[in-house]
């Protein structure tokens, strides 16, 4: 079945330690990538995109995530992690293309430790 | 410039009753969003507006759910009646357009509607 999935439910890392949360997809076609932050309370903010070229993709608040076609993956990455970081992160995918809608995965709860 | 606005912010009813929430989109903006976000999960896409008309609603449960967007700015999500299982958070975004520029698929999101339905 298509689908975005991202295997990590919850992670915890101390603050200033590197992070790496996953997200793969079932998708044939080469499909819009997006990571979104979504702290307590709030609504879900962009931290960064791919659409093409380029495989790896700099965002906001220190974010990167690099597409791996071969993997089907798009992971995000930060190398050291602040303490303000804590939140859920989902991975979202428009799997054709124009024309077709956001499809989320289920999301990475992050916490950070002191 | 102004994000989207969504109001209430919560709301508590019991099952059977009715329940409205409006969304404000980002000025200028021809596309909104209806998500739902149960607990746990990722938001799921109910309603899809370009303009005032309806692109996508293959999953909005037709028999109680209604969405409306009459001038093609502010739009209005109605649930008649509730069930339990609609507790959830009620996500409006909205993005510039549905135009071959990838950049039109940015979404910006709203602060949401936490639904209670007891």
């Amino acid at each position: 079945a298509q689908s975005v999935t991202q295997p990590d439910i919850h992670i915890t890392v101390s603050e200033g330690a590197s992070l790496e949360l996953r997200c793969n997809y079932s998708y044939g076609a080469t499909p819009y990538l997006f990571w979104y932050v979504q702290s307590p309370g709030q609504g879900l903010q962009l931290l960064l995109k791919y659409f093409s070229g380029d495989t790896l993709v700099q965002g906001i608040k220190g974010f990167e995530a690099e597409f791996k076609r071969s993997q089907s993956s798009f992971n995000l990455r930060k190398p050291s992690v602040h303490w303000s970081d804590a939140a859920e992160y989902f991975c979202a995918v428009v799997p054709g293309g124009y024309g077709q809608n956001f499809v989320f995965g289920p999301g990475t709860r992050l916490s950070v430790l002191p | 410039e102004a994000g989207v606005a969504q109001s209430p912010r919560y709301k508590i009813i019991e099952k059977r009753q009715s329940v409205a929430f409006w969304c404000n989109p980002i000025s200028g903006h021809a596309t909104l969003y209806w998500y739902q976000q149960i607990l746990g999960q990722g938001p799921k896409l109910l309603i899809q507006f370009q303009n005032n008309g309806v692109v996508d609603d293959s999953q909005l449960p037709k028999d109680r759910f209604s969405a409306e967007r009459l001038k093609g700015v502010d739009s209005t999500l109605k649930i008649q009646p509730a069930k339990l299982e609609d507790s959830a958070v009620y996500l409006c975004a909205s993005s510039p357009g549905w135009t071959w520029n990838p950049s039109s698929y940015e979404q910006y999101f709203g602060p949401g509607t936490r639904l209670t339905v007891t």
